[in-house]
């Protein structure tokens, strides 16, 4: 059971151009969501969250937009660079879950210069 | 800050063996993590600890999987009997639990089961 899905396992972007990384959840208890980054040999680092009391969430190049009704919610990196080329992980905790969080299988960013 | 550390970061183990990885979390965490990646999958919830209190175990957990948290400090995952499909990253996370529900990740142990 899947409860956090990326269904794009990779995506190839220009430098400079938007990156747009998609998540779907099933689970409706989730009520806070983060994305990570990973490079490989490494362990996933933080990036950026959002809350459900939200539907959008910035720093600096990076947004997190999240659409509760869809249970859908997006990464947009602008302007792209090739430094940002990772995996991306969705992730999704519920209140009552001691932190715990449910990562999706994640996406491969690919920037190229 | 020195961030989440394991060791070893990689091991190589004939099936049969048992494996022993350490994590010392960042030190005012008393939230501790375990988890497991492999290829092309996201990382998969193992067990998580509360001090030294071990309060969930995921069904991905078999017998042959033990964690301790002694102290409440660093924590040890053992697996005994190691099988080819043990192969994974084994991934240790913390947080501080008061009211910060995102996680800190330690570079992981990569595991290769011969």
């Amino acid at each position: 059971d899947q409860q956090v899905k990326q269904n794009s396992p990779s995506l190839s972007v220009q430098e400079g151009r938007i990156s747009i990384l998609n998540c779907d959840y099933t689970n409706s208890m989730f009520d806070y969501f983060l994305w990570y980054k990973k490079y490989p040999a490494e362990g996933p680092t933080f990036l950026i969250s959002i809350s459900s009391i939200k539907d959008k969430n910035e720093d600096g190049r990076f947004t997190v937009f999240l659409n509760k009704s869809a249970k859908h919610l997006s990464l947009h990196i602008v302007p792209s660079q090739p430094g940002d080329s990772a995996v991306y992980f969705c992730a999704a905790s519920a209140q009552d879950s001691y932190g715990k969080l449910t990562f999706g299988q994640g996406t491969i960013l690919t920037v190229h210069p | 800050d020195t961030g989440v550390s394991q060791d070893p970061r990689h091991k190589i183990t004939k099936r049969g063996q048992n494996v022993t990885f350490r994590c010392d979390p960042i030190s005012e965490h008393n939230r501790l993590y375990w988890y497991r990646q492999t290829l092309g999958q996201g990382p998969e919830f193992l067990t998580y600890f509360q001090n030294e209190a071990q309060l969930e175990k995921s069904r991905l957990l078999s017998d042959r999987f033990s964690a301790e948290r002694p102290k409440g400090s660093f924590s040890t995952l053992e697996i005994q009997r190691t099988e080819q499909g043990d192969s994974a990253m084994y991934l240790c996370a913390s947080s501080s639990g008061t009211g910060v529900r995102k996680l800190f990740f330690g570079s992981g142990t990569q595991l290769s089961v011969l």
